[in-house]
C-alpha cells in the first residue's frame, strides 16, 4: 500500500506550457507539503497545507499554485513553465502541523522543462 | 544564506566501518534536528531525530550526537553496510507551531564499499 503517491513520476514539457502534479496520501494525515529538490539535491519547502488551508507559502513564484480539494490530496499547478523549474518535486504529509511531526515523502515527480 | 551546513560533501566507507556525517546550524532558535535518508529514485525518509534536551540518541546502528554550545550535531552509522549507501540530509526547525518548517542541509552521498 502506497502511503504518499504522486503522478506522474516523470514529466517532460516545453517552456511556456502549463502542467499539474497530483499527490494523494492514505495515511489520514492532516498536513501536506510540496518540496522542490534541485539538481544538486538541495531540498526546499514550497508550501504546506493543513486541512485544506494554506499554512506555509515560501518565496515561490506565483506561477506555482497549490490546490487542496480535500485533506488527502494536494496538487501543484505550474503555469508558464521555465527552464529553472526543472527539478524533482516531492509531496509529503504529516500527522498534525508543525515540524516536530515526522514527514512522509512521496516518490517524487521529475520535471524536465525543455 | 545557508542555515544548515553539512560536511563532508561525500563519504566512502568500507563495510563494517563507522560513517560520520556532521551538521552545523546557525539559528539558535532551532529545537528539532532530524536526519533523513534518501535512496536513488525515492523520497527522503526519517531516520532518526533529536531534541536539544539530550546530547545523544541511539537507534540500532544509528546515533545522533548533539552539541548545543557548538551548534553542531552529527550522525554516526556503526558497522556500515552496503545497504546504507544513500544520500543523508540533516535538517533543523524551530518550534512545533503551524508555520514551523524543516530547513535541510545540502545532503551528502554515502557509499559503503563491500
Amino acid at each position: 500500500d502506497t502511503a504518499v503517491s504522486q503522478t506522474p513520476k516523470y514529466l517532460v514539457t516545453q517552456m511556456g506550457n502549463d502542467k499539474s502534479i497530483k499527490c494523494e496520501q492514505n495515511l489520514g494525515h492532516d498536513t501536506m507539503y510540496w518540496y522542490k529538490q534541485d539538481s544538486k539535491k538541495f531540498l526546499k519547502i514550497m508550501f504546506s497545507y493543513n486541512n485544506k488551508e494554506l499554512i506555509i507559502n515560501e518565496t515561490v513564484p506565483n506561477r506555482f499554485s497549490p490546490k487542496s480539494p480535500d485533506k488527502a490530496h494536494l496538487n501543484l499547478h505550474i503555469n508558464s513553465l521555465e527552464l529553472g523549474d526543472s527539478a524533482v518535486y516531492f509531496c509529503a504529509s504529516s500527522q498534525g502541523w508543525g515540524s516536530y511531526n515526522e514527514q512522509f515523502f512521496g516518490p517524487g515527480t521529475r520535471l524536465t522543462v525543455l | 544564506q545557508q542555515q544548515v551546513k553539512q560536511s563532508p560533501q561525500s563519504l566512502i566507507v568500507q563495510k563494517g566501518g563507522i560513517s560520520i556525517i556532521n551538521c552545523a546550524y546557525e539559528n539558535t532558535a532551532f529545537d528539532y534536528f532530524p536526519w533523513y535518508q534518501q535512496f536513488p529514485g525515492k523520497g527522503p525518509a526519517l531516520l532518526i531525530a533529536i531534541r536539544p534536551d539530550v546530547s545523544e540518541k541511539k537507534e540500532g546502528r544509528f546515533t545522533i550526537s548533539f552539541n548545543k554550545s557548538a551548534k553542531q550535531f552529527s550522525l554516526h552509522i556503526m558497522d556500515s553496510q552496503p545497504g546504507d549507501s544513500a544520500t543523508y540530509f540533516c535538517a533543523a526547525s524551530n518550534g512545533g507551531g503551524a508555520n514551523s518548517k524543516l530547513t535541510f542541509g545540502k545532503g551528502i552521498t554515502l557509499s559503503v564499499r563491500p
